[in-house]
């Protein structure tokens, strides 16, 4: 069964330290993968997905097949990045169905 | 365009009470989907309409019902409102074809007392 892993319910670090939000998936072909974040109250919205390879914000995102992780990372932390992170899997093959981490909560200190 | 639509935004029911979330798009896609999200336990799919006319069940559909009217539109109905239920309704659509992404609407704060 197709799983996205994401260890830390909470993260703290400050601002203009380095932040990387891990996720692991566990699937047996070749998956989409993408990262959502949830600013205070607000909609889910897409940061980031592995197919377009691009730097939102300042995130970047890297597949690593070998290790099935996608962790995110950004080099500076900015207190406006404090937001819930949720990594999503889409199983290719003909599933409707997004499969999401539990998320991790990001908080940045000033 | 305003992209995933829920209304209403904000309910208070009793338990027992009946409720119809509604969920409308203008971006065209295909699927839809209702998660509820509770605190500690991320989003749970609770059903998803691949097209006009299907749905099917998600990960926490007990106690709930849905109704695909058309392409646009998709709401869930909770015939009788327990406490459990109280959570964060989002709705969200999705494209076809590989690589795209689910579209989010605002959000439904439900509270059953």
């Amino acid at each position: 069964a197709q799983r996205v892993t994401q260890p830390e319910k909470l993260l703290s670090v400050f601002k203009g330290a380095p932040v990387e939000l891990k996720c692991n998936y566990s699937y047996s072909g070749s998956p989409e993968l993408f990262w959502y974040v949830q600013y205070s109250r607000q909609r889910l919205q897409l940061l980031l997905r592995h197919i377009s390879r691009e730097s939102i914000k300042g995130f970047t995102a890297d597949l690593n097949k070998g290790e099935t992780s996608f962790h995110l990372k950004k080099p500076f932390a900015q207190e406006e990045d404090s937001a819930m992170y949720y990594c999503a899997l889409w199983p290719q093959g003909g599933s409707e169905k997004l499969v999401f981490g539990k998320g991790t909560k990001l908080t940045v200190n000033p | 365009n305003a992209g995933v639509t829920q209304t209403p935004k904000f309910q208070v029911l009793k338990t027992g009470q009946s409720m119809t979330l509604q969920c409308a798009q203008d971006m065209n896609h295909n699927s839809m989907y209702w998660y509820r999200q509770d605190p500690g336990m991320g989003l749970r799919l609770i059903y998803y309409s691949a097209s006009e006319g299907t749905t099917d069940k998600g990960e926490v559909p007990n106690g709930y019902n849905v109704s695909r009217l058309n392409k646009r539109e998709f709401s869930l109905r909770l015939e009788s409102a327990a406490p459990s239920q109280t959570s964060v309704y989002f709705c969200a659509t999705r494209g076809r074809g590989g690589g795209q992404p689910q579209h989010f609407g605002d959000g439904t704060r439900l509270s059953i007392l």
